[in-house]
């Protein structure tokens, strides 16, 4: 059983397209996040929630919004994909009352 | 603000030698030191974790112990194989911070046989 998974694994696109990336526990966890990983492995935060709620926005575009429709769900839209946004998207979980965080595989986006 | 800083890499080692990582931190008040390990095309895993000073945290063969003292959370494996191989990271976790941890950079790992 996949404890955090994502859709789809590779997402290759053009310019200017509007895409998700869908993102599943099952592990109960409260709080989701999503990090963007560039080619030098520097990893970033970029939103967490915690039971539906937005906790963490870092300074991210507003073309990249968040959407959980349940505490098992986090899915993230970008809008007007620009070739910056080519990196590796994951998502975590984790229980708000401690620290440790459980990654899904990644979304590798290519912006072409 | 609270930060880690960890040795830079690419360290390369034999199959059997000795591994150290470094990594120091600073932060306000007392926090959990956590080092994962990203293995080729995965995501993210704990490797292990310590909580307070003098912790020590171990996990397959591999150990870091939390010294306030020198705000340091090194991490050590006595004889490295190619199966470890991959790029590690040390990160932090403190109170008030929503839950964020705090990324070192990442040293990337490759054990030749």
């Amino acid at each position: 059983d996949t404890a955090v998974s994502q859709t789809p694994k590779y997402l290759v696109t053009q310019m200017g397209n509007d895409k998700s990336i869908k993102c599943e526990q099952n592990l109960g966890h409260d709080t989701m996040y999503w990090y963007k990983q560039d080619s030098k492995k520097f990893l970033k935060i970029m939103f967490s929630y915690n039971n539906k709620e937005l906790i963490i926005n870092e300074t991210v575009p507003n073309r990249f919004s968040p959407k959980s429709p349940d505490k098992a769900h986090l899915n993230l839209h970008i809008n007007s994909l620009e070739l910056g946004d080519s990196a590796v998207y994951f998502c975590a979980s984790g229980p708000f009352n401690y620290n440790e965080q459980f990654f899904g595989p990644g979304t590798r986006l290519t912006v072409l | 603000g609270d930060s880690v800083t960890q040795m830079e890499g690419p360290v390369t080692l034999s199959e059997e030698a000795f591994l150290t990582i470094n990594c120091t931190y600073t932060a306000t008040g007392y926090p959990s030191l956590f080092w994962y390990v990203q293995y080729p095309g995965e995501g993210l895993q704990l490797l292990l974790k310590a909580t307070k000073a003098d912790d020590k945290g171990s996990n397959k063969g591999f150990e870091a112990t939390y010294r306030k003292e020198t705000t340091s959370f090194h991490l050590e494996k006595g004889s490295v194989q190619v199966s470890d191989s991959a790029v590690y990271f040390c990160a932090l976790s403190n109170a008030g911070n929503n839950r964020k941890l705090i990324w070192g950079l990442g040293t990337s790992l490759a054990v030749n046989p």
